[in-house]
């Protein structure tokens, strides 16, 4: 079993709906929770940490966590063409190191 | 301020050479990460070091990869020899200090190994 695991995608809705973007993780004992960003071409880039139960909000982002369930979520609300790239959830496991999902594919059509 | 700093941004070396890859983290970061990332396998840690030090190195894929950390603003990931199957983009990521474990990636180095 993966450590981490992402719907495969990819995922396509229109311009303005909400995009949701789904994880679920093994080890119980995480404890920190990230979202990525990746570009075509592109680096991760750091868009939403979570680290309690509950969701956090941030612009058009909101992290949702359920460590009950072992599952993080994404929204993107009002979603625009701008948004699609590849999202990469990422989950602290140990002590220092984050184990990746194999992220999932978003395309945002106009 | 600037961020994580990789060289070079693309390589195309023939199997069997020498190549190092160059990584300068965000300052005032004490733990670095080196990461591969193909279509097959997505993002695999590599290795990564605290205050310079190697902690854990079992992603390392064989011994032909070595990484060093000489001091806090310096990092080299070398493989010697490379091989077609090596081929794959590099990243280079920094943490800052603290209770936080927010990752902050560098744009990477797209090696090709003909």
């Amino acid at each position: 079993q993966k450590e981490v695991e992402q719907n495969s995608g990819p995922l396509s809705v229109p311009e303005g709906a909400i995009a949701s973007l789904n994880c679920t993780y093994s080890d119980r004992g995480s404890q920190s929770f990230f979202w990525y960003r990746q570009y075509s071409g592109k680096s991760p880039e750091l868009i939403m940490s979570i680290y309690s139960n509950g969701d956090k909000e941030d612009g058009r982002f909101t992290a949702q966590l359920n460590k009950a369930s072992q599952y993080v979520s994404l929204l993107i609300r009002d979603s625009q063409p701008s948004d699609s790239a590849t999202y990469l959830c990422a989950v602290q496991t140990g002590a220092n190191n984050l184990f990746f999902g194999t992220g999932t594919r978003l395309t945002v059509i106009p | 301020d600037a961020g994580v700093i990789q060289s070079p941004r693309h390589e195309v070396t023939e199997m069997g050479q020498e190549v190092t890859l160059r990584c300068k983290p965000i300052s005032g970061h004490n733990s670095l990460f080196w990461y591969r990332q193909t279509m097959m396998r997505g993002l695999e840690l590599l290795i990564y070091f605290n205050n310079n030090v190697p902690i854990d190195d079992s992603g390392m894929p064989e011994d032909r990869f070595s990484a060093k950390m000489p001091n806090a603003s310096f990092s080299t990931l070398k493989i010697q020899p490379s091989e077609p199957r090596d081929s794959a983009v590099y990243f280079c990521a920094s943490r800052k200090r603290g209770s936080s474990y927010e990752q902050y990636f560098g744009p990477g180095t797209r090696l090709t190994v003909t």
